[in-house]
């Protein structure tokens, strides 16, 4: 079956711009997960969602970083008006159960973001 | 405060030998681990888990260590092969962190024929 993926693969913008990133998970994973991966670190968590509903956002950098997942299927990550420290491997996993349990995060190939 | 760090940022190991890969956390809280495989342009792949209530999870050519006293686990890959050559990070769950994974910084492995 498909895995997670990813869409654009690679966006430049120059700064100020708003960018959209947009993951696609396995079909019938209720939980979505985006991390940030800066150039020779490991990735940061963002944000959750299980279906709709984001649980926690405690990793957002900024005001200017917007997740939503609005029929718990598709998730787009936004940025607003963004910075050069903004420049880093944007992430998506999911998993097929809820709540607390040892399931398996499956990552997409991520988006890899360059400001200008 | 990094949680979860990987103290070899690489390791260059003769294909056929055992390659083993180091981690440490300092969150007691975590209780479950996991160490996932990157190759360059790909997003990681998990590759094998352990619970806190194991000291040894084994598949395959791949076993995880955990020694919860010295917060310290260990992936053993044997034999290494050279498409072994990939980023690993070790992850963490659990405790205050809940559904999230906290990941090491990576340790770059190369296999060599």
């Amino acid at each position: 079956g498909a895995g997670v993926s990813q869409s654009p693969r690679y966006k430049v913008a120059k700064r100020g711009q708003d960018v959209a990133l947009r993951c696609d998970p396995i079909s019938g994973h209720v939980s979505l997960f985006w991390y940030q991966q800066a150039l020779g670190q490991g990735p940061e968590f963002l944000t959750y969602f299980q279906n709709e509903a984001q649980l926690d956002k405690s990793g957002l950098p900024s005001d200017r970083f917007f997740a939503e997942r609005p029929e718990g299927s598709v998730s787009t990550l936004k940025i607003q008006r963004t910075q050069q420290e903004d420049s880093a491997v944007y992430l998506c996993a999911s998993s097929s159960r809820t709540g607390y349990s040892t399931d398996t995060q499956y990552f997409g190939p991520g988006t890899r973001l360059t400001v200008l | 405060d990094q949680q979860v760090k990987q103290n070899s940022p690489s390791l260059s190991v003769q294909e056929g030998r055992i390659s083993i890969l180091n981690c440490d956390y300092t969150n007691s809280m975590f209780d479950y681990f996991l160490w996932y495989k990157k190759y360059p342009a790909e997003g990681p792949t998990f590759l094998i888990s352990i619970s806190s209530i194991k000291d040894k999870n084994e598949d395959g050519r791949f076993t995880v260590f955990l020694n919860k006293s010295a917060k310290h686990l260990s992936l053993h890959i044997v034999p290494s092969q050279p498409g072994d050559s990939a980023v690993y990070f070790c992850a963490a769950r659990g405790g205050n962190a809940g559904n999230m994974l906290t990941f090491g910084g990576g340790t770059r492995l190369m296999v060599k024929p």
